[in-house]
Order: C-alpha cells, then sequence, then structure tokens
C-alpha cells in the first residue's frame, strides 16, 4: 500500500469552530508532513514530524496544533482559524526524515474559512 | 530564502513536443527533486538527482543538474496530454533536512 490518506476532502468552517484535518499512512514511514498551499502557489512547509515527535515548526500560528497519535496517523488540529488560512492542506510521509527520501503526498483537504 | 525559482511560470505546447522547464536556488544542496500536481491535488514524486550526480532518466524524463550554476532542468520528450500539470523542483539546503519547493511551471499539452 503506497498510499497517503485524508480527510476530509473538502472543509468548510467558520471562524469560531474547531475542526480537524487527519492523515494516514500504512507504509511504515516514520516521517510525516503538512503543507500548506494556496493556488498557483508552491506547497509551502508546516510540520515535520519525526517517529511520532514534533522535529520542525515552521512558525506556524498556534491556531494549527498538529498531532501524531501514532506512526500512522497525523492530524492537524483548527481553531479560530481567518480567511487567509483558506488554501489546500497537504499531508505527506516519507521513510524517514533523512533528506533524499521521496515523499508521498496525499489529495489534500481543500479548506475554507468563512 | 532557499526557495528555487522555476521558469517558464507557464508553458503551452503540442503534443509530441519536448517539454523543458527549469530550477535554479540560491544555497547549496544534497539533493534536488521534480514533483508533479494534478489540478488541485497532491504531488507526485518524479525523480531525485543528488547534488554529485549531473544527469538522471526516468522513462521520458530527463534531469540535469549544475551545482556550479545551482540550477536544474527537467525534459519531458514526446509530450502527451497526460503530462498537463505544474511541476516543481524541490531543493534540500544542506543541513536543513528540509525540502523547499520552488514556484513551479504549469504546463499545458495541447491535443
Amino acid at each position: 500500500d503506497t498510499e497517503v490518506t485524508q480527510t476530509p476532502k473538502h472543509l468548510v468552517m467558520g471562524m469560531t469552530n474547531k475542526k480537524s484535518l487527519k492523515c494516514e499512512q500504512h507504509m511504515g514511514h516514520r516521517a510525516m508532513y503538512w503543507y500548506k498551499q494556496k493556488a498557483k502557489k508552491p506547497p509551502e512547509l508546516m510540520f515535520v514530524y519525526s517517529y511520532e515527535k514534533l522535529s520542525i515548526n515552521e512558525s506556524v500560528p498556534s491556531r494549527f496544533s498538529p498531532e501524531c497519535p501514532n506512526s500512522s496517523l497525523l492530524n492537524l488540529h483548527l481553531h479560530a482559524l481567518q480567511p487567509e488560512d483558506s488554501a489546500l492542506y497537504l499531508c505527506a510521509s516519507s521513510q524517514d526524515r533523512v533528506v533524499g527520501n521521496e515523499q508521498f503526498f496525499g489529495p489534500g483537504t481543500r479548506l475554507t474559512v468563512l | 530564502s532557499q526557495q528555487g525559482e522555476e521558469d517558464p511560470q507557464a508553458l503551452s505546447i503540442q503534443e509530441g513536443e519536448n517539454a523543458t522547464m527549469n530550477c535554479s536556488y540560491k544555497t547549496s544542496i544534497n539533493n534536488l527533486q521534480w514533483y508533479r500536481q494534478n489540478s488541485g491535488r497532491g504531488l507526485v514524486h518524479l525523480i531525485l538527482i543528488r547534488s554529485n550526480e549531473r544527469e538522471k532518466h526516468s522513462g521520458r524524463l530527463r534531469v540535469t543538474l549544475d551545482t556550479s550554476k545551482k540550477s536544474s532542468s527537467l525534459l519531458i520528450t514526446a509530450s502527451r496530454a497526460a503530462d498537463t500539470a505544474s511541476y516543481f523542483c524541490a531543493t534540500d539546503a544542506s543541513g536543513t533536512y528540509k525540502y523547499i519547493f520552488g514556484t513551479g511551471t504549469r504546463l499545458k499539452v495541447l491535443a
């Protein structure tokens, strides 16, 4: 199984809502990533988890809260978002955090904040 | 910023023609990867080239790397309509353990 799955595919939320994005992989990968992508822009790295521990936080606002419950799952908890946070949120995984490993991407969650 | 810049930003060609897109970056790297993204979907890894390599091939793809010029190119030969997508290079600045994506080239292959 070489697939990264993400749920939901689409999410619309108000600025006062709390929601979560979920990502799952069963490839035995030990590094997992969250990226944010605005329209016609490249993906921007948000967080990196290595062996279930947060290893990189790219100065992301605290209204985004990542969680890695186990080696297969990655969550992104959302609270009090702003309309400018509307974007495609991509999850990825790789064998480990060593550069030189291919990243496998999920299809993304398209988030709209009203 | 480490971010790679790609050119052209957009490219439109006829089916069967070759497509070339370029990536330039600013700091020394260990590896450079190319990814494809179909409209609004996840990215698909195409090819990785290490800093000590100059050229790699994979099917209809040919990637070159010139570390002295801090640039790479992706050539897609005999393009097909299904190659229509955005193409991104991703570079890892030495010692950072993360990839930064370039600005991307939007390729349109006309049938």
